[in-house]
């Protein structure tokens, strides 16, 4: 299986902060790399697609990277709704795997 | 756009099979491959298996034994079968969907709590 190494594992910030999530792929997987938010008690929501496409409808200040096997989500300005858990899952190949999330939270 | 409603009985017996059905609406259920994607409490997202009305499908090897996901054309809806539960089953299970095997998870449904407790 493919293992997916997300970090941090939780994450302190403000409104307005610029944050970055990084995912570490244990093997290549080119850029079949898709970010999600989580919020409590509800289902993920796609932000980003083949590592740096935005998904339609999600705000510009979310954006992608990829350099080799490592991807990055970053948050040009944080917002308040912002504050959820975020997961990277790659879509290479069987079985999908994702990362272990990244609880956002406010300073 | 497309919209996925899980229902299922929300406790279910160790050794028991645990089943549950998806409802599609918005558009054909041929139109997309089918998911199933479960989160234990506090923990993180695992994959269980994918299935396409075509035929094609594959399942997390973990589980391989004892997942059935089937997709019904005729009903439009998806269901998964998972047989001698255990409470490492104890999950919220969510439905899903995306355009292509390789491709990002487009929709989700709003999750199906099942717990394994005698």
């Amino acid at each position: 299986d493919i293992q997916l190494t997300q970090s941090p594992s939780s994450l302190s910030a403000s409104v307005g902060d610029r944050v970055t999530i990084t995912c570490r792929a244990s093997q290549t997987i080119y850029s079949y790399l898709n970010w999600y938010q989580q919020n409590l008690g509800k289902a993920p929501k796609l932000l980003i697609y083949s590592a740096s496409s935005l998904q339609s409808g999600v705000p510009s200040r979310f954006s992608g990277s990829r350099s080799g096997t490592d991807f990055t989500l970053t948050i040009s300005s944080l917002q308040p709704e912002d504050f959820a858990t975020y997961y990277c899952q790659q879509s290479y190949s069987t079985p999908y795997t994702f990362g272990q999330g990244t609880k956002l939270d406010i300073k | 756009q497309v919209q996925l409603q899980e229902s299922g009985p929300g406790l279910v017996k160790p050794s028991e099979t645990l089943s549950l059905t998806c409802i599609v609406s918005g558009d054909s259920v041929s139109s997309y491959f089918w998911s199933w994607i479960r989160q234990p409490p506090g923990k993180g997202l695992e994959w269980i298996g994918y299935s396409h009305y075509s035929g094609s499908a594959s399942d997390h090897p973990s589980l391989h034994s004892r997942v059935s996901i089937s997709v019904d054309t005729s009903k439009n809806q998806i269901s998964l079968k998972l047989s001698s539960v255990t409470a490492a089953d104890t999950a919220v299970y969510y439905c899903a969907t995306h355009k292509a095997v390789a491709g990002p998870i487009l929709y989700w449904g709003q999750g199906s709590l099942v717990t394994v407790s005698s």
